[in-house]
């Protein structure tokens, strides 16, 4: 059975710190990766995603990046903002257009 | 252009009781999926549809769920003799189909089973 892992499951910093998100997977033979963002009471948002042939993407303030031969992918958010407080969720697909495998998520606090 | 909806918002009902919940997906998305996101966990996988048939219906917990989409469009998912376990939310994702498409989620229906 296919697990993906987050760590750590909360975490709180002040605003403008730099920081990683880490998510390790089990089976590295993925099809993509995805970052999510959920707020409070909220559906998730779709913040990255990095095909299996990729190795980082970035969008803003947010850089992905990904090593499936060794079942891992940080997300960094640099200058943290309080707006940045959510759940930040990890999800793998094993192939196209498939039932994504979600870790348990986590929840950032970005403190003003 | 409108996003995923779903129906209702939140549903509280009583155990034993029948319940239906809704999801109209993103208009042309011919994929759509069904997960459940208990309290401090992340959305497992329930049923995917391509189209109108259940192109795989592993995640379904028992027998007691099922789900139906059968114009290909507005899905709904519908959980029979509710127990309190059921208690949960209900997310419903949409995509196009495409091998390298993100899936889109809706806000998901906060079902509590009293």
């Amino acid at each position: 059975k296919q697990e993906v892992t987050q760590i750590p499951a909360a975490l709180s910093v002040p605003e403008g710190e730099n920081l990683v998100l880490n998510c390790s997977f089990t089976d590295s033979a993925i099809y993509n990766l995805q970052w999510f963002r959920q707020d409070p009471g909220k559906g998730l948002t779709s913040l990255l995603l990095i095909q299996s042939s990729q190795r980082e993407q970035t969008s803003g303030r947010l850089n992905a990046s990904l090593d499936k031969s060794s079942g891992r992918s940080t997300l960094y958010i640099a200058a943290s903002q309080p707006g940045d407080s959510a759940t930040y969720l990890c999800a793998v697909s094993y192939s196209g257009n498939t039932p994504l495998v979600f870790g348990k998520g986590t929840r950032l606090s970005v403190i003003a | 252009g409108a996003g995923v909806s779903q129906t209702p918002s939140n549903k509280v009902t009583e155990k034993g009781k029948y319940v239906e919940l809704r999801c109209d997906p993103i208009s042309g998305h011919t994929a759509l999926y069904w997960y459940r996101q208990s309290l401090g966990q992340g959305p497992e996988f329930l049923i995917y549809f391509q189209g109108t048939g259940a192109a795989d219906d592993s995640g379904l917990p028992n027998d007691r769920f099922f789900a139906v989409r059968p114009e290909g469009s507005v899905s709904t998912l519908k959980i029979q003799r509710t127990e309190r376990g059921d208690s949960a939310v209900y997310l419903c994702a949409s995509s196009t189909g495409g091998r390298r498409e993100t899936q889109y989620f809706g806000p998901g229906t906060r079902l509590l089973v009293l």
